[in-house]
């Protein structure tokens, strides 16, 4: 299947400062990505849709400019934990679709995740 | 709501000894029916993806199923290295994007 690769895999950073994660798509053109928030024990939550050349589209409740997006090109999505506190300490998945001529998304395909705690 | 339900939260079996995991969910309209598996501190891991209902697939020793309202992962004859958390996602027709909406999955412990 496809590969999505996700780094750093682990990261702790002082509270203030920011924090840049990347997801990249290794064998395939992904136009639209995903970033998801996962707590433990909990389910994975939509933060945004990442799409290639445009703004992301954040879900509600989630801050756009506490979470910066960007999605430079078809392989690179970037997410910016910005002036992080010990409450955005959590585990960030990314995920690409692989989609289909008729524009379904058949599966999607998940990076590692990156473990952010922020001390 | 779109919404997903996962049951159990935690599920113990012996090895070999044959379960089934649920998920209901309610959806305006669904696009499609996933089923992953995620090991701790890692992405998930894709399985299945089911369209209709009265679907079937099939994996080793997963079979997943799909009807109007849930869906069930069939484990058969397990091992210790199915142990995992599953976790049962939908696309509905609703929203301009492929987005996917997560159960809180179930925490399957095999033991020897």
């Amino acid at each position: 299947g496809a590969v999505v690769s996700q780094h750093p895999s682990w990261v702790i950073c002082k509270s203030g400062t920011s924090v840049k994660i990347e997801c990249r798509s290794l064998d395939f053109q992904a136009t639209t990505m995903f970033w998801y928030r996962q707590f433990p024990k909990q389910s994975l939550m939509l933060m945004a849709t990442s799409n290639e050349g445009s703004k992301a589209t954040y879900e509600q409740g989630v801050e756009k400019d506490k979470f910066l997006i960007n999605h430079a090109s078809l392989t690179l999505s970037t997410l910016t934990v910005t002036s992080a506190h010990p409450e955005d300490s959590s585990f960030y998945i990314c995920s690409a679709d692989v989609i289909t001529r008729t524009g379904f998304s058949t599966e999607a395909f998940f990076g590692q995740g990156t473990r952010l705690t922020v001390v | 709501e779109d919404q997903v339900t996962q049951s159990p939260e935690a599920l113990r079996l012996q090895e070999g000894e044959s379960s089934s995991l649920n998920c209901s969910y309610t959806v305006s309209g669904l696009r499609g029916l996933f089923w992953y598996r995620q090991d701790p501190g890692k992405g998930p891991e894709f399985l299945f993806t089911l369209y209709s209902a009265g679907e079937e697939k099939e994996k080793e020793r997963l079979k997943a199923t799909l009807t109007k309202k849930e869906s069930f992962l069939h484990i058969t004859a397990p091992k210790p290295e199915d142990s995992a958390t599953y976790l049962c996602a939908v696309t509905p027709f609703s929203g301009g994007y492929n987005k996917l909406i997560f159960g809180a999955g179930t925490r399957l412990a095999v033991h020897p």
